[in-house]
Parts: C-alpha cells; sequence; structure tokens
C-alpha cells in the first residue's frame, strides 16, 4: 500500500512569496491519480489539482502542480491571504483499491 | 451542480452503532463515484470507504467488517452504517463525491460523530 509524505509540516511565509509543498510516495505512482486540496480551519477541503497538474474548475493560476514517479510538487507562485491552510495530497490506488491522503502541510504566515 | 448535505453524526457509545446520511440536492448522483473520508480532530485526512456509481465498495483497513457504505440512488443519497464503533472513530464525517473514482470535485460541510461514554 502506497505512503504519501508531505513536507515541510509547517511551512511559515508572507504573502507575496512562493510556496512550495512536496509530496513523495513510497512507491512509484501514476500522475493521473495524484491530487491536492486546500482546507481551511472549519471547512471541508476543495479540490486544487488533480492528475497531478490540471488545475480544478476556478482554481486561480498561481496554483501549479508537477512531479512524476515518487515526487510530486504543489507550488503557490504568489501567496495570497485566503490561501494561508492546511493542503494535502491525495493518491487513488488501482490494485489494491484503496485512496490515500498525504499527512498535510500546513502554510502559514 | 452536486450539492452534499450530511447528517446523522451525534455521540455515541463505545460499541454502539450510527447511520450516517449525505444526500445530493443536484441531479447527477447516480453517475457520481461517492466516498466517505474522516477526519479526527486535530488531524488528517483519512478515506474510510468508497462505493462506485455501479455499486461496488470498498474498505479502509480500519473499519473492514465495522462499517458498510450503500447508496440509494433514487432518493439521491449515500449511507455509512457504522457498528462496534470505538474511540477511535471520533471525527468529523466528510462525504465526497467525484465524476471519476480518482479524486473528490464534491465534498459535504461533515457531520461530526463523538464515541465515548
Amino acid at each position: 500500500e502506497i505512503v504519501l509524505t508531505q513536507s515541510p509540516g509547517t511551512l511559515s511565509l508572507s504573502p507575496g512569496e512562493r510556496a512550495t509543498l512536496s509530496c513523495r510516495a513510497s512507491q512509484s505512482l501514476s500522475s493521473s491519480y495524484l491530487a491536492w486540496y486546500l482546507q481551511k480551519p472549519g471547512q471541508a477541503p476543495r479540490l486544487l489539482i488533480y492528475g497531478a497538474s490540471t488545475r480544478a474548475t476556478g482554481i486561480p493560476d498561481r496554483f501549479s502542480g508537477s512531479g512524476s514517479g515518487t515526487d510530486f510538487t504543489l507550488t503557490i507562485s504568489r501567496l495570497e491571504p485566503e490561501d494561508f491552510a492546511v493542503y494535502y495530497c491525495q493518491h487513488y490506488g488501482a490494485s489494491p483499491r484503496v485512496l490515500t491522503f498525504g499527512g498535510g502541510t500546513k502554510v502559514e504566515i | 451542480e452536486v450539492q452534499l448535505v450530511e447528517s446523522g453524526g451525534g455521540l455515541v457509545q463505545p460499541g454502539g452503532s450510527l447511520t450516517l446520511s449525505c444526500v445530493d440536492s443536484g441531479f447527477s448522483f447516480s453517475s457520481i463515484f461517492m466516498s466517505w473520508v474522516r477526519q479526527a480532530p486535530g488531524k488528517g485526512l483519512e478515506w474510510v470507504s468508497y462505493i462506485y456509481s455501479g455499486g461496488s465498495t470498498y474498505y479502509a483497513d480500519s473499519v473492514k467488517g465495522r462499517f458498510t457504505i450503500s447508496r440509494d440512488n433514487s432518493k439521491n443519497t449515500l449511507f455509512l452504517q457504522m457498528n462496534s464503533l470505538t474511540v477511535e472513530d471520533t471525527a468529523v464525517y466528510y462525504c465526497a463525491g467525484g465524476v471519476t473514482r480518482h479524486y473528490f470535485d464534491y465534498w459535504g460541510q461533515g457531520t461530526l460523530v463523538t464515541v465515548s461514554s
């Protein structure tokens, strides 16, 4: 079963700065099955990126995803105040049919 | 547009049972892959169970044999029957759905389940 490790656990940045979040898989996985979510306090998660690099509907272009194999990255080019939240990567496994989340990265001011 | 609303959470004693519901007020429920995802207080997201549009079901090892996912497409409703609950099952339970099985486009607001004596 694939394990997703996100780093860093916490990222302390200022508005306007660039954020780089990492998601590392315990074994190589298909980029098609890698997604990223944002979760603000007290809210449900929101889909940001799917297929490792495709932005979901309504997601601004300051968010970008990249990577392949075991290493994936979410980049926020210029942080806006509303971007300070927790970010999760997620993988869908075809065999076995399980879904895995990473532990999350908190982006804080 | 899929809009998900969960209900059924509450306080239950260890060993007890609870059934969660999730209603989709949109118009495409039958074709959506649906899942339950939970989040323990102060913790990350944990996938619980999946039910495909065709009815196939899958479970996390932590709940296999205790939880049952089902759906009633005629009522646009997703269910999670939870038995033999333990304190480790305490969490906010989200229903989540996707047009594919690979990720979740839609999320409910969550319902809190507290297992405590």
